[in-house]
């Protein structure tokens, strides 16, 4: 069966702190991957998407993420978190007209 | 700026009641999407639609039914709900093609009693 996993309920990380949230795929072919942000009793904002070329793919609000084919991953990273990045975040892939998500990573930046 | 809107924010309902959840898009986007987040299980795919009156079942498709009259309003329609429709529904949009990104609605947190 098709998945992405986000193996991390909760990531926690002291502002300053270099931050990484990790999301892993089993989806066939070459999937486009991208990570999404939802912060509290909103939707889902796209941040950034892969679909070919460089691995290190840069997004909005400072965020980026490394691709790694042979280990079929999809780290989001941030050199320095905020507080306000504290939100839910959500690893996704799409092949074959179809979307697969993962289960949400909840991030907190403590001051 | 693509804008993604659901009728309501939060609604409650009774058990066996018909409920109508409506979302319009104004970005001519070809596809819309209705999703269920529950907590630790992600989104769920429930319908999506690639064009006027298509429509295209996703992962759990039952209990719910899906209408597309026109291109910008995409509807999901619960013909009896229940209790474990509880949740919060996500509608989104995309154009057609490979590649391109999800906008997504507010949301509706759907409570049935």
């Amino acid at each position: 069966a098709q998945s992405v996993a986000q193996p991390e309920d909760q990531v926690n990380v002291a502002e300053g702190n270099p931050l990484t949230v990790k999301c892993t795929y089993s989806v066939s072919g070459n999937p486009y991957l991208f990570w999404y942000v939802q912060y509290p009793n909103r939707g889902l904002q796209f941040l950034l998407k892969y679909i070919t070329g460089d691995n290190l793919v840069k997004g909005s609000y400072g965020f980026e993420a490394e691709f790694n084919k042979s280990q079929t991953s999809f780290h989001l990273k941030k050199p320095s978190a905020l507080v306000s990045d504290s939100a839910l975040y959500f690893c996704a892939a799409y092949n074959f007209n179809k979307f697969y998500f993962g289960s949400g990573t909840k991030l907190n930046v403590k001051p | 700026d693509v804008k993604v809107t659901q009728s309501s924010r939060y609604l409650v309902k009774r058990t066996g009641e018909k409920v109508f959840l409506e979302c319009v898009q104004d970005m001519d986007h070809e596809n819309m999407f209705w999703y269920r987040q529950d907590p630790g299980l992600g989104l769920r795919l429930i319908y999506f639609s690639y064009d006027v009156k298509m429509k295209e079942k996703g992962d759990i498709p039952e209990g719910y039914s899906v209408s597309r009259e026109k291109k910008e309003r995409f509807s999901l329609i619960l013909e009896s709900a229940s209790t474990n429709q509880t949740s919060m529904y996500l509608c989104a949009s995309s154009l057609r093609g490979q590649g391109y990104e999800q906008y997504f609605g507010p949301g509706t947190r759907l409570t049935v009693t």
